[in-house]
């Protein structure tokens, strides 16, 4: 069975540029989660989804961070304009959802904003 | 959401048993425990996860005190390939089971 797939692995900007990242979640899995993990820190929450609907955003910087789940199934974060602070490890991770919330984790995108 | 308590980080030799021990005082009584495993450039790994007692795997022994305050991660015999971040996480099913990850423990094991 494919796990969570991410890309790009890694991607460096200069600031004020724009940028994306894609993910596709384990088939079947209703549930897609968004995370930001900085250097020596355990993973934050910025989205979660069930299937097509955003019920968890309150720690997304909506000033310029957005995300979309089109047909409940890949989703794409974008950060516009980035910021140097943005640096970080963006993982994506999805599950079954309902009572089943065992997260699997992609690799995550490194990004570096210079 | 309870918040958890963990050592920043442990050292053991190969083939020790390896117990990390996780501080929840302000658990729910909805509220189950998990854990998780990261290594470097990858994302978190799930361990295991349990409610009240003892729960085993392939992997891990979860080990869970009747007032639930607290637990323990027991590692069997701990290779060099462990090595590795340790995250406790606590909270509820349904409903938004926000899946908030602390500091974690990082683990070294030495040959």
């Amino acid at each position: 069975e494919a796990g969570v797939v991410q890309s790009p692995r890694y991607k460096i900007i200069e600031k004020k540029q724009p940028v994306a990242f894609w993910c596709n979640p384990i088939s079947g899995h209703n549930t897609l989660y968004w995370y930001r993990q900085n250097l020596g820190q355990g993973p934050e929450l910025l989205i979660r989804y069930e299937n097509e609907e955003a019920v968890d955003d309150s720690q997304l910087p909506k000033d310029r961070f957005s995300a979309e789940r089109l047909k409940g199934v890949d989703s794409t974060l974008k950060i516009q304009p980035a910021e140097l602070g943005d640096s970080a490890v963006y993982l994506c991770a999805s599950s079954l959802g309902g009572n089943n919330e065992k997260l699997f984790f992609g690799s995550g995108t490194q990004l570096s904003v210079l | 959401l309870a918040k958890t308590t963990q050592p920043i980080s442990m050292d053991s030799y190969e083939g020790q048993e390896v117990n990390i021990t996780c501080s929840h005082n302000n658990i729910a009584t909805n509220d189950y425990i998990t854990w998780y495993q990261q290594f470097p450039s990858q994302g978190p790994r799930f361990i295991i996860q349990g409610y009240k007692t003892k729960v085993t795997n392939e992997v891990a022994s979860l080990f869970i005190p009747a007032d639930r305050k607290s637990s323990t991660l027991s590692l069997p015999r701990v290779s060099l390939s462990d090595t590795a971040v340790y995250y406790c996480l606590v909270g509820a099913f349904g409903g938004g089971f926000k899946t908030i990850f602390g500091a974690g423990t990082r683990l070294f094991v030495k040959a």
